[in-house]
């Protein structure tokens, strides 16, 4: 199993522009979600899934979008780039819907820049 | 929505010492309580994931403790050893959504 991929590792964008974030999982998992993490902070969850066809709202989610069309893929989309969107972004997934008590599978990261 | 604080925020322990660090969290709304270790350029890997109160996991010498009652779990690393350095994260679960703390870096010196 690859596990939770992220594409691309690292992207450099200028202010307005638009683009998406890819995450795919291969473990069957119903939940996934999107965390951003930014120096000294915790990571805050932006969007998340509870299976396919089911998107939620998490703690930060303005200027993101997010849809679950299959159970295997979750790509987020950036609106309009900002400066304040610069962040290293996390896409996750667990068995369950609803995290319960189940642990959660990290990808690798994106690293962006919005210049 | 939980707000979840780590103490202390770093920590330099010598190699070989004991130490342990905590993880706070509002005991209402709580569904588990996550425990991660986050190598530098690496993602966070699951240690525990705890559910009741009182529960005690262990993995290797690393131990967890939960308190659902006062809203506290303790992470113990028993003689630290160098590949222990990380940042340890803990996330409080509720209601669909994992509420992160901002980790516990932990440094070992030889």
């Amino acid at each position: 199993n690859a596990g939770v991929t992220q594409t691309p590792k690292f992207q450099v964008l200028k202010t307005g522009q638009s683009m998406t974030l890819q995450c795919a999982q291969d473990m069957n998992h119903e939940y996934m979600s999107w965390y951003r993490q930014d120096p000294g902070m915790g990571l805050r969850l932006i969007h998340y899934s509870v299976g396919a066809g089911i998107t939620d709202q998490g703690e930060v989610p303005n200027g993101y979008n997010v849809s679950r069309s299959t159970t295997e893929d979750f790509p987020l989309r950036l609106l309009s780039a900002a400066p304040s969107q610069t962040s290293v972004y996390f896409c996750a997934s667990s068995y369950s819907s609803g995290t319960g008590n189940n642990e959660q599978f990290f990808g690798p990261g994106t690293r962006l820049t919005v210049l | 929505i939980l707000n979840v604080e780590q103490s202390p925020q770093s920590l330099h322990v010598q190699e070989g010492d004991s130490t342990n660090f905590t993880c706070s969290f509002p005991s209402s709304n709580f569904y588990a309580l996550h425990w991660y270790r986050w190598e530098t350029a690496k993602s966070p890997e699951a240690l525990f994931v705890m559910t009741l109160n009182g529960d005690e996991k262990k993995k290797g010498r690393i131990s967890a403790t939960l308190n659902t009652k006062e809203g506290y779990s303790y992470l113990y690393i028993k003689g630290s050893q160098p590949e222990d350095s990380a940042t340890y994260l803990c996330a409080a679960d509720s209601n669909y959504q994992l509420i992160w703390g901002a980790g516990t870096k932990l440094i070992i010196k030889p």
